[in-house]
């Protein structure tokens, strides 16, 4: 299936410092979707995006849906220790068979250093 | 969003041997979605399991590999059969919410096969 490519592919910043990653697509997406995930458990879901050009924030991320809708953004501001994790982007699209069809990115590995 | 639990958590298997995964979400849910998660990987779509209509399989899963059970709103299964150590993996359930523009997911089964 398809997979949507994220940039950079792993980060090492210093705690404190603001972060940005992004997620493109040859496709265009209806919505698109961050989860960071921890070792060991699954995908949590931090922000839902539905319409292009939106910017939605959850304490210190903030995502925007690019207006193309083929991609997104996720930045966090002032980052600490426990904002350490994968971070995957997800787009959403319909699916004639399933309903509905989500896509993942290939992930953005992040390292807080204290 | 929905509180989902897997079961087991973890197993060490047997070559040739299934495995039997349980989800169970505590919300009825149309869309159930299994995925699975090679270390350090992005996560695959294995198969979309809606209830009352047969689990629809991504390309290079197949139903003999794969059955998936979808009994009622709350739960659905996911067998490995016939294991090889290839199988060796994380094997997520997720949820359709929100009108299924959203997925929600379990905390994943970390499967090892000897």
């Amino acid at each position: 299936g398809q997979q949507l490519n994220q940039s950079p592919q792993s980060m090492f910043i210093q705690e404190g410092e603001d972060v940005s990653m992004n997620c493109t697509s040859s496709s265009i997406f209806n919505t698109w979707l961050w989860y960071k995930q921890d070792p060991g458990e699954g995908p949590v879901l931090l922000i839902a995006l539905y319409k292009a050009g939106e910017l939605t924030s959850n304490g210190r991320l903030t995502a925007q849906f690019g207006i193309t809708r083929k991609d997104s953004f996720l930045n966090i501001s002032a980052s600490i220790p426990s904002d350490v994790g994968i971070y995957f982007c997800a787009g959403q699209t319909p699916n004639a068979n399933t309903g509905n069809q989500f896509y993942f990115g290939t992930g953005t590995s992040l390292t807080v250093i204290p | 969003s929905a509180v989902i639990s897997q079961k087991p958590s973890r197993d060490i298997c047997q070559r040739g041997t299934s495995l039997t995964i349980q989800c169970q979400v505590d919300s009825q849910v149309t869309m159930m979605f299994w995925y699975r998660q090679q270390p350090g990987q992005s996560l695959t779509l294995i198969a979309t399991a809606n209830q009352g209509s047969e689990a629809t399989y991504e390309s290079g899963f197949v139903i003999d590999k794969f059955p998936i059970s979808r009994p009622n709103l709350t739960f659905s299964t996911l067998t490995v059969s016939n294991m090889s150590p290839e199988d060796s993996s994380i094997y997520l359930c997720s949820v359709g919410l929100a009108g299924a523009y959203e997925q929600y997911f379990g905390p994943g089964t970390r499967l090892t096969v000897t």
